[in-house]
This record gives C-alpha cells, structure tokens and sequence, in this order.
C-alpha cells in the first residue's frame, strides 16, 4: 500500500542553524502539507502546498519557514535559524484532491526535530 | 476564530467496554468532520470522513455521528481492544479553506486489561 516517508526520523541541531525536513508523498497525489505538534499539545497545521505554490499557511508559517518540491518526487520544509520553540514533530501529508470533501489526508510517520 | 473542542481530554476503559467521544465545533462555513486515530509518536490515520448530509458512518468498531444543526459529532468504539489505546483527534475542514485542517487536541484513550 502506498504511504508517504520522511526523513530523517530524527533530526538534533542547534539553535540558529538551518534544517530541511524531507517528505515523499504518495506517488499521484496533487497536494502537499506540513503539520507540527509540539510535545503534549494538538497537531498544528503550517502550511498547504498545490501546484508549486503555496495554497495556505497559517499564522506559524512566517519568514523562518519555506516550502519546496525540487523534484518530481520530494517534498521539503525547510526551517531557517531554528529556536529552541521550534522542537516538534513535524508531519508530512499528501491527498489526492482538495476540492473533492472526501478525499482521504494521508500522514507520514513525522520528523522529530529537537533543537539544543 | 474556528475552533474544535474535544472531551473527554483523557479517559481510561476496561478492554471489551464501549466508550464514546466527543467533539464541539464552531468552524464555518461547514465542508467535512474527520476523526483521526494517533499512536504515539506516529502520524494520525484517517478512521472516518463526514460530510453535512451523513448522520452516521461506521469503520469496523468505530462509529462517528455528526449533528450539523448543532455542530457536534461524536466517535463511539465498540468492545474495546487493547490497540485501541491512542489519541483520537477530531478535525474539521472549512469550505473557506479547503487545504486548512482545523485539529482539536484529542482525547487520549487507555485501554487496559
């Protein structure tokens, strides 16, 4: 069955140093996302991704953050200058529509991203 | 501001009860309601997607119900299982911002023996 991977599963790094976080989403799938969440607290939604550009973005999204498809098949976030607030799970998720309301949302396993 | 708030936060159940979660939303325009199943530490998986008109949608030993009127929804698991241990998130997808997941922080069910 198809799913969608990210790398690294574990990324440590420090403080003000720059990380790219590496998603493949299913194969036929048309839109992109990341999502965080933060020890203990709900997942949070970053940003959505169609077309090669940005589809939305919530309020966490800002300047540190940018999304990329370099290829045919990656998927990246890349957080520039981390904070130690930036430590979380960070979740890829593809689906195949948008449009359609029941397009199924599907997760990859995440990247724990711990900042030192 | 679109919210979605989930109770119990937390709830413990004896393997072979049933339980039933809820979810409160104010998020608007309505487009779809999720619930998510999350193990720790792993990406949620999708168990049921409803839109405006459904009422009811089972996915094996879980059931959801969605109240539009009153923009509730519930999630009840049947004859728990010991798998069933994880966090169960509700999510609503607003017609104004089809790619914006709206997530409310989940209830943390333990199943025990």
């Amino acid at each position: 069955e198809p799913e969608v991977t990210q790398t690294p599963s574990h990324q440590v790094t420090q403080m003000g140093q720059e990380v790219i976080l590496r998603c493949v989403p299913i194969s036929n799938h048309l839109y992109f996302y990341w999502y965080r969440q933060i020890l203990g607290q709900k997942v949070e939604f970053l940003v959505s991704f169609y077309n090669n550009e940005i589809s939305e973005k919530s309020e966490i999204f800002d300047d540190q953050f940018s999304v990329e498809r370099p290829d045919g098949s990656n998927f990246t976030l890349k957080i520039r200058s981390t904070k130690l607030e930036d430590s979380a799970m960070y979740f890829c998720a593809s689906s195949a529509a948008l449009r359609d309301s029941v397009n199924e949302q599907y997760f990859g396993p995440g990247t724990r991203l711990t900042v030192t | 501001k679109n919210q979605v708030e989930q109770s119990p936060q937390s709830l413990i159940i004896l393997e072979g009860k049933n339980c039933t979660l809820q979810c409160n939303y104010t998020v608007s325009p309505f487009s779809n309601l999720r619930w998510y199943k999350q193990d720790t530490g792993r990406g949620p998986v999708s168990l049921t997607i409803m839109t405006f008109s459904e009422n009811t949608k089972s996915n094996g030993r879980y059931t959801a119900t969605l109240d539009a009127d009153t923009k509730q929804s519930s999630l009840h698991i049947t004859a728990s299982q010991l798998s069933d241990s994880a966090s169960y998130i509700c999510v609503v997808i607003s017609t104004d911002s089809w790619g914006k997941f709206q997530f409310g922080a989940g209830t943390q069910v333990v199943v025990t023996p």
